[in-house]
């Protein structure tokens, strides 16, 4: 597609249950990123996948949050057992490799979480 | 730890004017900086870079310049107009391989026709 592909654009649920959110990345885009902005706040970094390297999962705050990666295609963040202190909008964003020598992310529009 | 510090939240310039958004880091590892826009309900999209071995870079109304030695750049937005407003994102980069980029809370920015 044109660009970063994210949904759903919003969803609010029930404290306790499983939310999957999805991303497509801009075809060819190697590097995928997963941000999450939460009121306030700014950029808290999740998890970054590079092409069939293991996904860096140092930002993720706990075991609850998951991601899975497609081969350089779609990827599904997952959050279990969601918490009101997991309400943010989460944020998708690939790059055209993930060398770091441009550094240019392009983002999607991001998917507002909201739990009750 | 904040990497990246955006101390300013909010700003607010008459159109016509300079508007100057601050940026701070700590990681003396950082050699690469961006700056991000981000609209309401839209994904940040990238506005500008520089690279550590430049002090300046510009592009039309937006320059950014980067000071090593004290750890700071800063945004320019001149003339800024009334639809630069926005929140604006400071990011950096470490020159140590493939880590993703460390993001600024931001700062609102408001330019007041």
């Amino acid at each position: 597609g044109a660009g970063v592909s994210q949904s759903p654009s919003n969803k609010v649920t029930e404290k306790g249950k499983d939310v999957e959110l999805r991303c497509d990345p801009i075809s060819g885009h190697t590097a995928l990123y997963w941000y999450r902005q939460r009121l306030g706040q700014g950029l808290e970094f999740l998890i970054y996948f590079q092409g069939n390297s293991a996904p860096d999962k140092s930002g993720l705050p706990s075991d609850r949050f998951s991601a899975e990666r497609t081969g350089e295609s779609v990827s599904t963040l997952t959050i279990q057992r969601t918490q009101q202190e997991d309400s943010a909008v989460y944020l998708c964003a690939s790059s055209l490799d993930g060398t770091g020598g441009a550094g240019e992310l392009f983002f999607g529009e991001g998917s507002r979480l909201t739990v009750l | 730890d904040q990497q990246v510090k955006q101390n300013s939240p909010s700003l607010s310039v008459q159109e016509g004017r300079i508007s100057i958004l601050n940026c701070d880091y700590t990681n003396s590892m950082f050699d690469y900086f961006l700056w991000y826009k981000k609209y309401p309900a839209e994904g940040p999209t990238f506005l500008i870079s520089i690279s550590s071995i430049k002090d300046k870079n510009e592009d039309g109304r937006f320059t950014v310049f980067l000071n090593k030695s004290a750890k700071h750049l800063s945004l320019h937005i001149v003339p800024s107009q009334p639809g630069d407003s926005a929140v604006y994102f400071c990011a950096a980069l470490p020159n140590s391989g493939n880590t993703p980029l460390v993001f600024g809370k931001g700062t609102r920015l408001s330019v007041i026709a």
